[in-house]
């Protein structure tokens, strides 16, 4: 969805070095999510945000951390990546009715 | 604790034909519930949702039943078309708490 963006859409780094990954809504939604898939899983919940002053843990919280910067910009950050950290990242957004859009993704290897 | 569940992990059909792809959850106070679509190397789209009040809801080509006495519902896609090949991802919600994905069922439009 065009409405939610994220960068990079790719990368490769390292174990133990930092990485950002960023997420953008033009949808005016409250609600954020970051998400990670691997391959033959559905989606797993890191962290989510209901306001700029909101923060939760999702599912698998432990090796990442997030800061909502602004409504729209929600970035989730790998303090020391790790290879197991390999996997597709997915940032939504939502209304208070429950949908939730879906960015593009960011494909993320650790080396 | 939560968990929204599929039957099969692929599906094929020949073009032209009906698609149902199944779903089952755990939680009886389940009240949302979302189908996804997913493409390779895109995020999930919307395709069609449902709220517990209702057993049937139909969108263009696509209708999802839910059977809340055996916590079940299920996807109808029609006239299956080589475009409908994705991976599809039932999700539910209870209230105002997050998504919990399944694993998805890849289905395979056959020409």
């Amino acid at each position: 969805d065009a409405d939610v963006t994220q960068t990079p859409r790719n990368r490769i780094t390292k174990t133990g070095k930092r990485i950002m990954l960023e997420c953008s809504q033009t949808k005016g939604h409250d609600r954020m999510y970051w998400y990670r898939q691997d391959p033959g899983l559905g989606l797993q919940l890191i962290y989510y945000s209901f306001d700029v002053k909101d923060i939760n843990k999702g599912e698998i919280s432990d090796g990442y951390s997030v800061s909502r910067q602004a409504q729209a910009k929600f970035s989730l950050s790998l303090e020391s990546a790790i290879p197991n950290q390999t996997a597709l990242y997915f940032c939504a957004t939502s209304d208070s009715g429950g949908r939730q859009f879906f960015g593009p993704g960011t494909r993320l290897t650790v080396l | 604790g939560e968990s929204v569940g599929l039957h099969l992990p692929t599906l094929s059909v020949q073009e032209g034909d009906n698609s149902i792809i199944n779903c089952a959850y755990s939680n009886s106070a389940s009240d949302y519930f979302i189908w996804y679509k997913q493409e390779s190397g895109k995020g999930p789209q919307f395709i069609i949702d449902i709220r517990s009040n209702m057993d049937k809801r139909q969108g263009q080509r696509v209708t999802v039943l839910l059977n809340k006495t055996v916590k079940h519902l299920s996807l109808q896609i029609a006239a299956t078309q080589p475009g409908d090949s994705a991976v599809y991802f039932c999700a539910g919600t209870t209230g105002a708490n997050n998504l919990f994905f399944g694993t998805g069922t890849r289905l395979t439009v056959i020409p």
